[in-house]
């Protein structure tokens, strides 16, 4: 079974102080993991994916297999960045063959709120 | 691209009615899911499916009818609609075929159902 946690429901930084928001993963296999963000009730938005090297709005996040984690990381935050995180986990292969069954399991979410 | 479109945004409902919430997706996208979201236990997964004709339960399936009789449509039924399915659900797709750099499921804007 995959699941996904993240152990802070919510967090709370000043503007311009660095940013980490955990999340830890369990996956007998490869993982595909995501962070994804969303505001004020709004559609989620994807943020990062975890074999990719782009990122949005200056965040970035490493996947650590021996940890497990897949942390959320932001040298410096803008009260902008305000809102819902979710971390996530497919188990869609990234490699070509096999079954992929496309569920993507979410954490709980972590509510991040930057003061000025 | 219309992306994902889900209808209706608002809905109340009398406990015991039943209802439709509409999905569509325009990406020519295999995969397709439902979530709901609700407060403290981030986005549970209720059904997904991999492609026309197949679908499968997820975490929260009880009450909850789906089918996926056309790539692009992914209607969620309620069958006899309970207080406790008061959340907001969103509805979500990708595609199965290998993709680098950013890129992972596309959700709707939700829909907040109330069932009183």
């Amino acid at each position: 079974a995959q699941r996904v946690t993240q152990p802070e429901k919510l967090l709370s930084v000043f503007k311009g102080a660095p940013v980490e928001l955990k999340c830890n993963y369990s996956y007998s296999g490869s993982p595909e993991l995501f962070w994804y963000v969303q505001y004020s009730r709004q559609r989620l938005q994807l943020l990062l994916r975890h074999i990719s090297r782009e990122s949005i709005k200056g965040f970035t996040a490493d996947l650590n297999k021996g940890e497990t984690s897949f942390h959320l990381k932001k040298p410096f935050a803008q009260e902008e960045d305000s809102a819902m995180y979710y971390c996530a986990l497919s188990d869609t292969p990234s490699n070509a063959g096999g079954t992929s069954y496309g569920k993507l399991t979410f954490g709980q979410g972590t509510i991040l709120t930057v003061h000025p | 691209n219309a992306g994902v479109t889900q209808t209706p945004k608002f809905q109340v409902l009398k406990t015991g009615q039943s209802m439709t919430l509409q999905c569509a997706q325009d990406m020519n996208h295999e995969y397709m899911s439902w979530y709901r979201q609700d407060p403290g236990m981030g986005l549970r997964l209720i059904h997904y499916s991999v492609g026309a004709g197949i679908t499968d339960q997820g975490e929260v399936p009880n009450g909850y009818n789906v089918s996926r009789s056309t790539t692009e449509d992914f209607p969620l039924r309620l069958l006899s609609a309970a207080p406790s399915q008061t959340s907001v659900y969103f509805c979500a797709s990708r595609t199965r075929a290998r993709q680098g750099g950013l890129y992972g499921y596309t959700f709707g804007s939700g829909t907040r159902l109330t069932v009183v």
